[in-house]
């Protein structure tokens, strides 16, 4: 199993769809979380971290479920601007290196 | 200035050239790192410097050598590179632990 898995997608959704994206972990010690949004030919940028409690920023939504050791992101009202790689980032305890998965594709079409 | 900034944006270079790519944070972090991505490929993790030491990707060839003056600092010192190194190489730095990786905006390196 590999340590961080994604659906690599793509999504292809309309405009004002709700769209999910779920990302599974397989180092129960890792201690935290994160969703990274990436546009073409560009660098990864925080979108957001992910909290056991779940949390909220705007349209989006992130969740953590440890028993099942899976994160996942909730985009309400997509936009066209939307549009990107959206990478899931787990951090295990006590290390300086963060695992990346290979990133789910979203595409919104009007 | 803020955040982690990269120099050049973008460079070509032939096979038998020696070039640096450098990178800069302004946030205080005590770890930095240097990412390539090839095109349409995942992040591949190269280089790791946290609190001086360095931690690497054992697959990466001895062509790229790091280099961490400080943790404010990161270079990457490329010679007689081959075309299946172009790339976008990435630099990110963080506070360690359970912290996020700020990333740069990526040095887009063409070799001929």
């Amino acid at each position: 199993r590999k340590e961080v898995e994604q659906d690599p997608g793509p999504f292809n959704v309309p405009e004002g769809a709700t769209v999910a994206f779920n990302c599974t972990y397989s180092n129960s010690a890792s201690q935290s979380f994160f969703w990274y949004r990436q546009d073409c030919r560009k660098e990864p940028k925080l979108l957001m971290s992910v909290y056991s409690s779940g949390n909220e920023d705007g349209r989006f939504t992130a969740q953590l479920n440890r028993a099942s050791q899976y994160i996942s992101l909730l985009i309400r009202d997509s936009k066209l601007s939307d549009s990107a790689t959206y990478l899931c980032v787990v951090n295990p305890g006590g290390s300086y290196i963060p695992t990346f998965g290979r990133g789910t594709s979203l595409i919104v079409h009007p | 200035e803020t955040g982690v900034t990269q120099t050049p944006r973008h460079l070509v270079m032939g096979m038998t050239n020696k070039k640096s790519l450098k990178c800069e944070q302004h946030l205080g972090h005590n770890a930095m790192y240097w990412y390539k991505q090839s095109a349409k490929k995942p992040l591949e993790l190269m280089f790791v410097y946290s609190l001086e030491e360095r931690v690497e990707n054992n697959s990466v060839p001895s062509r790229f050598s790091p280099e961490c003056p400080n943790s404010s600092h990161l270079f990457l010192h490329l010679h007689t590179l081959q075309p299946e190194d172009s790339a976008l190489y990435l630099c990110a730095s963080s506070s360690g632990g359970t912290s996020p990786l700020h990333f740069g905006n990526g040095t887009r390196l063409t070799v001929t």
